[in-house]
């Protein structure tokens, strides 16, 4: 049975960076990409960008270019989606996601990261 | 890229049949066949319920169907049962790897 784990939550500052990970227990780590979506309290889901863990390629939601950086480590089997310039409407859950297919279909999902970005 | 709409809620009886639609346009939806629809209960992580807009994945009931016209989407649940009970999103592929959301449907069984 897949099973992602995330990290523990967090609370930031304003302009801090906070870096998410993001562990699969499945040794199939490298064979599909790891999206993350974020969901802000009583809100949406907002897809964020993915992650190849195989080739390190990545794909970032024109809203996150150049605030975003996602990262893996194979060795571990840990990807990591870190968040630059945190302002108060980034308080959100993060979530993992294992996705497969052109569509981009996330069977497999982490707990979810609460992260707070407050003064 | 701005979210796919749904319908902010929607209620049923049990028993009873619902449909959810997620309206985009030629350039997400009514581009591809790569709509998905998921599952989310309150404090949980979605689910995915359909892929590719009208597969069923593994372990979901029947009750759930997909369908596409055009620029929208459609999700259908059948025989409502209160475990249905919850919030539903679609998400298109758009283009090079990129995905959009709708913006959630809250789905009352009353």
């Amino acid at each position: 049975q897949v099973q992602l784990v995330q990290s523990g939550a967090e609370v930031k500052k304003p302009g801090a960076s906070v870096k998410v990970s993001c562990k699969a227990s499945e040794n199939t780590f490298t064979s599909y990409d790891i999206n993350w979506v974020r969901q802000a309290t009583g809100q949406g889901l907002e897809w964020m960008g993915w992650m190849n863990p195989h080739s390190g390629n990545t794909g970032y939601a024109q809203k996150f270019q150049g605030r975003v950086t996602m990262t893996r480590n194979t060795s571990i089997s840990t990807a990591y989606m870190e968040l630059r310039s945190l302002r108060s409407e980034d308080t959100a859950v993060y979530y993992c996601a294992r996705g497969w297919g052109v569509g981009a279909n996330f069977d497999y999902w982490g707990q979810g990261t609460l992260v707070t970005v407050s003064s | 890229q701005s979210a796919l709409t749904q319908p902010a809620s929607v209620s049923g009886s049990p028993g009873q049949s619902i449909t959810i639609s997620c309206t985009g346009t030629r350039s997400d939806v009514g581009g591809y066949n790569y709509v998905s629809w998921y599952q989310q209960h309150p404090g949980k992580a979605p689910k995915l319920m359909i892929f590719d807009v009208s597969n069923r994945p593994s372990g979901v009931s029947n009750r759930f169907s997909g369908s596409k016209s055009g620029n929208t989407a459609s999700l259908t649940i059948s025989g409502l049962q209160a475990e249905d009970e919850a919030d539903y999103y679609c998400s298109s592929y758009i283009s090079s790897s990129t995905l959009v959301f709708g913006g959630g449907t809250k789905l009352t069984v009353v």
